[in-house]
């Protein structure tokens, strides 16, 4: 089985400053992992993926993320939030193994403020 | 466009009607599935077809009924549903079932009167 642990269920940040939202995972399996982000009254959008390879990827809308293995985390980051990044984002992590379901955390609202 | 398409985006129904909704996806995926989400609560896996196959039933009530005649549409059946049902459901798919990652739509927030 796996499991996914948002840390924090709301972060308020100021707009251009620095955000970072934790993701811890739980399998006994090697993992994909993802992060997804929900705007109001839309569905979930892919921002980045680790499948395998460099531990640091890079997604869309200048977010980053760091796979470390012995932390088994996967914390998204971003250097400089804009009012526009106010959203839900969730972690979600799958294997190989479990006919590509993913498990997803709760979520953790990201506000941002002018 | 994310390249799965769900109508209708809004529904209202009273707990003795009838409805469907509607996905759609031309991205060649073979895997499709049905989430809830409701406010305050985690993402809900309802179903998962493969190949047209369903393949999961997550001890969701008889009051929702999939169908999937083909690999690019999914529907979802509604009857005598309840007010806790008030959900936004989203449709979701992916290249066959390798757990690597997932297209959503925009949902269907369904508001049960």
């Amino acid at each position: 089985a796996q499991s996914v642990t948002q840390l924090d269920s709301q972060v308020p940040v100021f707009e251009e400053a620095p955000v970072e939202l934790r993701c811890n995972y739980s399998s006994s399996v090697s993992v994909y992992l993802f992060w997804y982000v929900q705007y109001p009254n839309q569905g979930l959008q892919l921002l980045l993926k680790y499948l395998s390879g460099s531990t640091l990827v890079k997604g869309i809308n200048g977010f980053e993320a760091e796979f470390n293995k012995s932390q088994t985390s996967f914390h998204l980051r971003k250097p400089s939030v804009h009012i526009s990044d106010t959203a839900e984002y969730f972690c979600a992590v799958s294997d190989n193994t479990n006919a590509g379901k993913s498990t997803f955390g709760d979520g953790t609202t990201l506000t941002v403020k002018p | 466009e994310t390249g799965v398409t769900q109508t209708p985006r809004h529904l209202v129904m009273g707990m003795t009607n009838k409805k469907s909704l509607k996905c759609e996806q031309h991205l060649g995926h073979n895997a499709m599935y049905w989430y809830k989400q409701s406010a305050k609560k985690p993402l809900e896996l309802m179903f998962v077809y493969s190949l047209e196959e369903r393949v999961e039933n997550n001890s969701v009530p008889s009051r929702f009924s999939p169908e999937c005649p083909n690999s690019s549409h999914l529907f979802l059946h509604l009857h005598t549903l309840q007010p806790e049902d008030s959900a936004l459901y989203l449709c979701a798919s992916s290249q066959d079932r390798t757990g690597l990652g997932y297209t959503f739509g925009s949902g269907t927030r369904l508001t049960v009167v």
